[in-house]
């Protein structure tokens, strides 16, 4: 069975401190996402990385970073986390496109609900 | 890439067919529409894709008119089971994929 996993379903941490959230996926996919979620404001995409050691930024990159040093991990660094970063954040994972681009599963997991005090 | 809106909300009882329409009026030649569904505390999880016409599976069925701009997500004989937040997403030539406020679809007993 597919699986995206992510190292913390609840994470409380305070102002100022690094906090890393780890993704990992067993279905050797080139793609990985990170994604946060806010009530009222659906998924927002955070950083987004097509191969290992390459990353591009997303919607809402500011105060974040990433790390994706093997395929299958994907990283992500709050550098001095704040609380406006409290937040429901979610991993997900797709294959490489094969011709005409489209995905029929994105693979998310469970999330991690991050609370910056 | 194309914005999506769908309506915030929706109720319906045990038993009916629900329709959760989404417009998309700037959508690419190359876009698919995806709809996916998401349970509380939980992750996403794909539906449905389609490109034009009429695709369905086991769970729901997607209607796409000729001109691309909308498309319906029909959901028949709902329970409170499938009482949960709806995203419909545009996607193409682009690894990323955005998501909307989504609907958020409450099923009365």
């Amino acid at each position: 069975d597919v699986k995206v996993t992510q190292s913390s379903r609840y994470l409380v941490k305070r102002t100022g401190e690094k906090v890393f959230l780890e993704c990992v996926q067993d279905m050797d996919h080139e793609n990985m996402f990170w994604y946060r979620q806010d009530p009222g404001l659906g998924l927002r995409l955070i950083y987004f990385s097509y191969d290992v050691k390459m990353k591009e930024k997303g919607d809402i990159p500011e105060g974040y970073s990433v790390s994706r040093e093997k395929k299958e991990r994907f990283s992500l660094i709050l550098e001095s986390a704040s609380t406006n970063q409290t937040s429901m954040y979610l991993c997900a994972s797709i294959p490489k496109p094969q011709g005409t681009y489209h995905t029929d599963t994105q693979y998310f997991g469970p999330g991690t609900r991050l609370t910056v005090l | 890439l194309a914005k999506t809106t769908q309506p915030i909300s929706m109720d319906s009882y045990e038993g009916q067919e629900v329709n959760i329409t989404c417009s998309h009026n700037n959508i690419a030649t190359n876009d698919y529409i995806t709809w996916y569904q998401q349970f509380p505390s939980q992750g996403p999880r794909f539906i449905i894709q389609g490109y034009k016409t009429k695709v369905t599976n086991e769970v729901a069925s997607l209607f796409i008119p000729a001109d691309r701009k909308s498309s319906t997500l029909s959901l028949p004989r709902v329970s409170l089971s499938d009482t949960a937040v709806y995203y419909c997403l545009v996607e193409g030539s682009s690894y990323k994929l955005i998501f909307g406020s989504g609907t958020r679809l409450l099923v009365r007993p």
